[in-house]
């Protein structure tokens, strides 16, 4: 099994620009979330999912987009980057819910300039 | 919301020492308190959790402790050995209690460097 898989591992990008964050898991669990990591902040949470079709905002969703049309995927979209949004992003994944050991990906380092 | 609060930032022990970490939470409701160790260009890695029905729990040289009352947990790391040396959050979540996002809320981590 390969996990939690996150791609790309690092990116650049200018401001305005969009891109998505891939994330993949293949141990077939319902629930999935993304977090942000920035310097001394500890680890915040942006989107997760309960399972195919059901999304919900975390703590700091603003400016970003998220969907799970599969068990498997669930990226994560910078509909127009900013400065802001420059910080390590990580994928999670469990069985059901956030009270569950949560198997996080290697994350992705993320630069806008 | 949640609010989670861990000390020290940094912590420097001699291998073969014991080390602690404490954190605080706000939210009565929380129910799970899982730890994860995170080293450097890599995830975070569950090492031990525990549940609010349990007040203690122990796996090899790494326990936990939970006081529901005082709304604070622990992690006690004994006989520390250098590859014990990364950065360990703390986290709670209330799920199930009938409010809030389904997700975790950390603590800021705390950087244990192990002296050889």
């Amino acid at each position: 099994n390969a996990g939690v898989t996150q791609t790309p591992k690092f990116q650049v990008l200018k401001t305005g620009q969009s891109m998505t964050l891939q994330c993949a898991q293949d141990m077939n669990h319902e629930y999935m979330s993304w977090y942000r990591q920035d310097p001394g902040m500890g680890l915040r949470l942006i989107h997760y999912s309960v399972g195919a079709g059901i999304t919900d905002q975390g703590e700091v969703p603003n400016g970003y987009n998220v969907s799970r049309s599969t068990t498997e995927d669930f990226p994560l979209r910078l509909l127009s980057a900013a400065p802001s949004q420059t910080s390590v992003y990580f994928c999670a994944s469990s069985m059901t819910y956030s009270n569950q050991p949560q198997h996080f990906g290697d994350g992705t380092r993320l630069s806008i300039l | 919301g949640e609010n989670v609060e861990q000390h020290p930032s940094t912590l420097s022990v001699q291998e073969g020492d014991s080390a602690v970490i404490k954190c605080t939470y706000s939210d009565s409701a929380s129910n799970y308190f899982p730890w994860y160790k995170q080293e450097l260009g890599k995830g975070p890695q569950l090492i031990i959790d525990i549940r609010s029905n349990v007040g203690e729990k122990k796996d090899q040289r790494i326990a936990v402790t939970l006081n529901k009352t005082a709304k604070h947990f622990s992690l006690h790391i004994t006989e520390t050995q250098p590859e014990d040396s990364a950065v360990y959050f703390c986290a709670a979540s209330n799920v199930g209690s009938g409010g809030g996002a389904d997700g975790l809320t950390f603590g800021k981590g705390t950087h244990l460097i192990i002296q050889p």
